[in-house]
Formats: C-alpha cells, sequence, structure tokens
C-alpha cells in the first residue's frame, strides 16, 4: 500500500529564516504531488503541484518555491520567511495522470500527516 | 464568489442523531466531487466520492444536485467518534484541481 511522509512535524522558525519541508511518497511510481497551506479556519489553498521530476507548477505568486528532485520526493522551499508563512503544510499525492501533464479529472488525493509552521 | 462554500457549523448533535449539511460550488462543469474528514490538527483524510446517482458508505449517505450545484453529506445514527470538521472538495476547470472548502464542524455529544 501507499505511504506518504513528511517532515518535521512541527518548526518554529524567525522572520527571515530558510525553509525546508520534505515530502516522501512509498509504493507507488510516477504519483502526482501537492503542497497545500491551510490557515487557521480556512481552507486549503494549492501552492505547487509536480505531475513528474523537475516538472512544477506554481499556483500562488509568494516567496515559497518547490522542487521535485526525485520521483517520489517533493521538497518545499523558502529562502526567506515572513510571519505570513505560518501554517499548517500538507503534502498530498494522487494516482491518476491526465491529459498534457494536468491532474486528471476523476483524481483523488491522499495526504500526509502534515508539518505545522510557525514563523516569529 | 468562493468555488466552494460550506456552512462552517458547528453542528452540535447527541449521539444517535441524524445530522445533515450541504455545501455549493460555483463551477457548474464541475465532474468530480468528494467528502474529506479532518481531525483537530490533522490531516484532511478522504471520507468518500460523490456520485451522480448519490452514494452511500455504512452511515454516511452523500447525494450531489448538479442543477442547484451543491453536495450533501448526512451522517446517521451518529457515534462520538463522527466529531470532525468536513470537507467539500471539488474539481475546478479547466485543470482539474482540486478546490476545497473551509469545513462544516460536527460535534457528537454523549
Amino acid at each position: 500500500s501507499q505511504t506518504i511522509h513528511q517532515w518535521p512535524a512541527t518548526l518554529v522558525q524567525p522572520v527571515g529564516s530558510p525553509l525546508s519541508l520534505e515530502c516522501t511518497v512509498e509504493g507507488t511510481s510516477n504519483p502526482n504531488l501537492y503542497w497545500y497551506r491551510q490557515a487557521a479556519g480556512r481552507g486549503l489553498q494549492l501552492l505547487f503541484y509536480s505531475v513528474g521530476i523537475g516538472q512544477i507548477s506554481s499556483e500562488v505568486p509568494q516567496n515559497l518555491s518547490a522542487s521535485r528532485p526525485q520521483d517520489r520526493q517533493f521538497i518545499l522551499s523558502s529562502k526567506k520567511l515572513l510571519l505570513s508563512d505560518s501554517g499548517f503544510y500538507l503534502c498530498a499525492w494522487s494516482g491518476l495522470k491526465g491529459l498534457a501533464g494536468a491532474p486528471h479529472p476523476k483524481d483523488t488525493q491522499y495526504f500526509g500527516p502534515g508539518t505545522r509552521l510557525t514563523v516569529l | 464568489r468562493k468555488e466552494v462554500e460550506q456552512d462552517p457549523g458547528p453542528f452540535n448533535v447527541p449521539e444517535g442523531a441524524t445530522v445533515a449539511f450541504n455545501c455549493t460550488y460555483s463551477n457548474s462543469a464541475s465532474q468530480s466531487f468528494f467528502w474529506y474528514r479532518q481531525d483537530c490538527r490533522k490531516e484532511p483524510k478522504l471520507l468518500m466520492s460523490v456520485y451522480s446517482s448519490g452514494n452511500e458508505d455504512g452511515r454516511f449517505t452523500a447525494q450531489l444536485n448538479r442543477a442547484s450545484q451543491y453536495i450533501s453529506l448526512l451522517i446517521r445514527d451518529s457515534k462520538l467518534s463522527d466529531s470532525a470538521t468536513y470537507l467539500c472538495v471539488v474539481n475546478i476547470l479547466p485543470d482539474y484541481k482540486l478546490s476545497f472548502g473551509a469545513g462544516t464542524t460536527v460535534t457528537v455529544r454523549a
């Protein structure tokens, strides 16, 4: 069966410091991978998604970036954190491929345990 | 207008009661609909997909109304363990990414 891992589980960082969050998936190959952020009391906001190695689509202009150096590894980074970057960061995977690299219309996503980031 | 809107609740119900709530979506061409469950400070977990004809999974029943652009979730015989936030999820065209509602909180009391 498939398993998705995220670390760290909790992180407290000062404003202006760098960030690196890692997500890995086991038990599947060539997954679609996603990074979401959930602010307190709000819905999930899609930040990035990737349909393959080196392929990253950015959804929201911000000071975050994502990379996919290996098939089942997805990394979220920042060079300088802002207070507004605080939130619950969730990585998700799905297995269905759509046309031209887009998510499939019947795509179902499965989430990792998340990283709770507090920027002070 | 938000792509997916939910009544935030909370819905406070006694054990054994039935609770139902809706979610509306703005894109009439959306094709996939889901309910996810999120416990406090945890990741969302897929509860069920919602099919055009409606579907049932144990005590949970989901309905889709394309004409009015809403989906519903009904929980029968509520258990304490059903206390959670229920997220309505819809795929958004043209590229089928998923859009999440902010969630409906349900609290089942003994």
